[in-house]
């Protein structure tokens, strides 16, 4: 079974600045993807950011980035100039690329206080 | 963009009563719905897969006697939550494939209901 891990329960970041949230995963299957998913304080989950594992290029959108290492089953979130609105909870999480379901497995949370 | 719609989003119950949860994909079919259970400051874990037309997919440890999945139309999925207890209280939380191609890849979220028994 594939697992996720997110060894940060939490982390800080002060507004403007850059952070990066860690991600690891497990799994012995070849094609896949990763998504970054963010929950506010409303607890509505919104898609950040994802990636195929096909696909070498790191993904981006706008201020979040991610670092895709397949090889070391690392997927980084890293967040520039970070804004007030930023502060969630960030859950990292995994599907396989199998088309017979789109079950995610997600990692633990990383809860991220953005400091003015 | 597409819209899960989830409701209640709050109820309070009296233990041993059940109680549904709606799940409904607006502007899209969805054949396939997953339902989550989220308690304080933890992830999401999958309870199960709701299958339009068929019956639901249980992951392991989950009693499906407890918590009753229907997926009658493409649009609804219902958890009813039977002779709730205490232990039951917590956050769920319904998710839709939005389908297609591309779409296959992406799962929408319903904004989630908070069930608390008495």
């Amino acid at each position: 079974a594939q697992t996720v891990t997110q060894s940060q329960p939490e982390m800080s970041v002060q507004e403007a600045e850059t952070v990066t949230l860690s991600c690891t995963y497990d799994t012995s299957e070849s094609d896949y993807y990763l998504f970054w998913y963010k929950q506010p304080p409303s607890r509505q989950m919104i898609l950040v950011i994802r990636q195929e594992a096909y696909k070498q290029q790191n993904a981006t959108e706008n201020r979040f980035s991610v670092n895709f290492q397949k090889a070391a089953k690392s997927f980084s979130l890293k967040i520039s100039d970070s804004q007030l609105g930023d502060a969630a909870m960030y859950f990292c999480a995994y599907r396989s690329g199998e088309t017979s379901g789109s079950r995610l497995t997600f990692g633990e949370g990383t809860q991220l206080t953005v400091n003015p | 963009g597409a819209v899960v719609s989830q409701h209640p989003s709050r109820v309070i119950c009296k233990s041993g009563t059940s109680v549904k949860i709606e799940c409904r994909s607006l502007d899209f079919q969805a054949t396939t719905m997953f339902w989550y259970r989220q308690f304080p400051k933890q992830s999401l874990m999958l309870m199960a897969t709701s299958n339009e037309g068929s019956k639901a997919t249980y992951e392991q440890g989950v009693e499906k006697d407890k918590f009753l999945i229907n997926h009658a139309s493409l649009t609804l999925s219902t958890l009813t939550v039977t002779s709730a207890h205490p232990e039951d209280s917590s956050f769920y939380i319904c998710s839709a494939r939005t389908g297609g191609a591309e779409g296959a890849n992406v799962l929408t979220f319903g904004a989630g209901s908070r069930l608390t028994v008495l």
